[in-house]
């Protein structure tokens, strides 16, 4: 089946630095990929959609220009919390969809700011 | 928009016993119906999902699911469960848009925990 990747697996950072998260779709073209937040104990929420080339669509509430999410390529996404703080400690995961309508998970990034 | 309830925060079986997730949605168009399983700090893995068709559903490990739309319901079910079901378990509606698939809103989750 189809496998997503993210890296780092987790990280660890002081408050006011940025951090970058990656997502690749390791054997199949990524046409969209998605960003969504988890909190401990809860649900996943979408954040952002991204296409291949266009700018991300982020969901109401989510600051655009704290977390920057670029779209690269087909198998590439990436996520930039800039200026992380301690309330954006969260789990973050993705997925990816290509010419099927399923999405395909990565295992997700556990973001710990300081 | 779109939402999912998940009315069981947590639900005990005993190992062996029979086992149903209760998932209602909202969706103004027909839904993309997902079950999905997360293992503590894993990411998600897909059991099953509903695009059209036959409205039973078989999955992985075991699992079906029965899409009724006059319920607006999309619940889970497995015959025998095993220890290693213990799990958080997440119902997902999603669409698609004009530019392929959307994301997904999903419910709040259903920790199971099974009983020796």
């Amino acid at each position: 089946g189809a496998v997503v990747s993210q890296h780092p697996s987790w990280v660890i950072c002081k408050s006011g630095t940025s951090v970058k998260i990656e997502c690749r779709s390791l054997d199949f073209q990524a046409t969209t990929m998605f960003w969504y937040r988890q909190f401990p104990k809860q649900s996943l929420m979408l954040m952002a959609t991204s296409n291949e080339g266009s700018k991300a669509t982020y969901e109401q509430g989510v600051e655009k220009d704290k977390f920057l999410i670029n779209h690269a390529s087909l198998t590439l996404s990436t996520l930039t919390v800039t200026s992380a703080h301690p309330e954006d400690s969260s789990f973050y995961i993705c997925s990816a969809s290509g010419v099927l309508i399923e999405q395909f998970f990565g295992p997700g990034t556990r973001l710990t700011v300081l | 928009a779109q939402s999912v309830t998940q009315p069981d925060i947590h639900i005990t079986v005993s190992e062996g016993a029979s086992l149903e997730l209760r998932c209602n949605y909202s969706y103004g168009a027909t839904p993309y119906l997902f079950w999905y399983v997360q293992s503590p700090g894993q990411g998600l893995q897909l059991l099953l999902k509903y695009f059209s068709g036959d409205t039973l559903v078989q999955g992985i490990k075991g699992f079906e699911a029965e899409f009724k739309r006059s319920q607006s319901s999309f619940n889970l079910r497995k015959p025998s469960v095993h220890w290693s079901d213990a799990a958080e378990y997440f119902c997902a509606v999603g669409a698609v848009g004009g530019g392929g698939a959307d994301g997904l809103t999903f419910g709040k989750g259903t920790h199971l925990i099974i009983q020796p």
